[in-house]
């Protein structure tokens, strides 16, 4: 069974990057069966998607974030990264990685527990 | 973007009893392929969303059979037939025929 966990800083200052990284265990990162997506929570609100990446290296962004998002992968540590540029406070959420089997017609079937990042100066 | 409405946003139950939450969504989720890519996620306190139900009605591996979903085109059902304690939690559901996904607002189930 798949298991991703994210991990990364907790608080980034405003205008700067986020960065955050998800490992993977159970699976391969480079199998072409597997999309790798990354969703995000602000505190006590609803969940939002940001992108997801494939090994085949397309990325597919939600428009609203796409221009200060980044989805990239280390194949040889079976992990795949976030950057989301020039954060505000409005960034501060849990960020999720999450895995599904297509870009579309298809459910996050795992998940990792999350990691709250704090947007402050 | 298409956007997914639920009600209520939140319902208190008692144990035993039935819930039932609404999803409608802005566009049609039927796709060509005559599938309904209509999901519902379960976000329990202090944990990630887990799946429940995907394409409308079929329940995840491991899901009780007092979940159950229904629906089609752009109106969305998620029913507990009798709830339980560890039911409590945020219900989502989502859509996944057209990017970006999209998510309803979420109804918070509490116990009576």
């Amino acid at each position: 069974q798949l298991q991703l966990q994210e991990s990364g800083p907790g608080l980034v200052k405003p205008s700067e990057t986020l960065s955050l990284t998800c490992n993977v265990s159970g699976g391969s990162i480079s199998s072409s069966s597997y999309y790798w997506g990354w969703i995000r929570q602000p505190p006590g609100k609803g969940l939002e998607w940001i992108g997801t990446f494939h090994y085949s290296g397309t990325t597919y962004y939600n428009p609203s974030l796409k221009s200060r998002v980044t989805i990239s992968v280390d194949a040889s540590k079976n992990q795949y990264s976030l950057t989301l540029d020039s954060v505000t406070a409005a960034d501060t959420a849990v960020y999720y990685c999450a895995n599904h089997l297509q870009i579309l017609k298809s459910s996050f079937d795992y998940w990792g527990q999350g990691a709250l990042v704090t947007v402050s100066s | 973007e298409i956007v997914m409405t639920q009600t209520p946003l939140s319902l208190s139950v008692t144990p035993g009893q039935p819930a039932s939450i609404s999803c409608k969504s802005s566009q049609s989720l039927l796709h060509g392929d005559e599938k309904t890519y209509l999901y519902w996620y379960l976000q329990k306190p202090g944990q990630s969303p887990q799946l429940l139900i995907y394409e409308v009605f079929n329940r995840f591996s491991g899901v009780p059979d007092r979940f159950s979903g229904s629906g089609s085109g752009t109106d969305f059902t998620l029913k507990i037939s009798r709830v339980e304690a560890e039911d409590v939690g945020v219900y989502y559901c989502m859509q996944s025929i057209q990017l970006p996904h999209s998510f309803g607002q979420g109804t918070k189930l509490e116990i009576k």
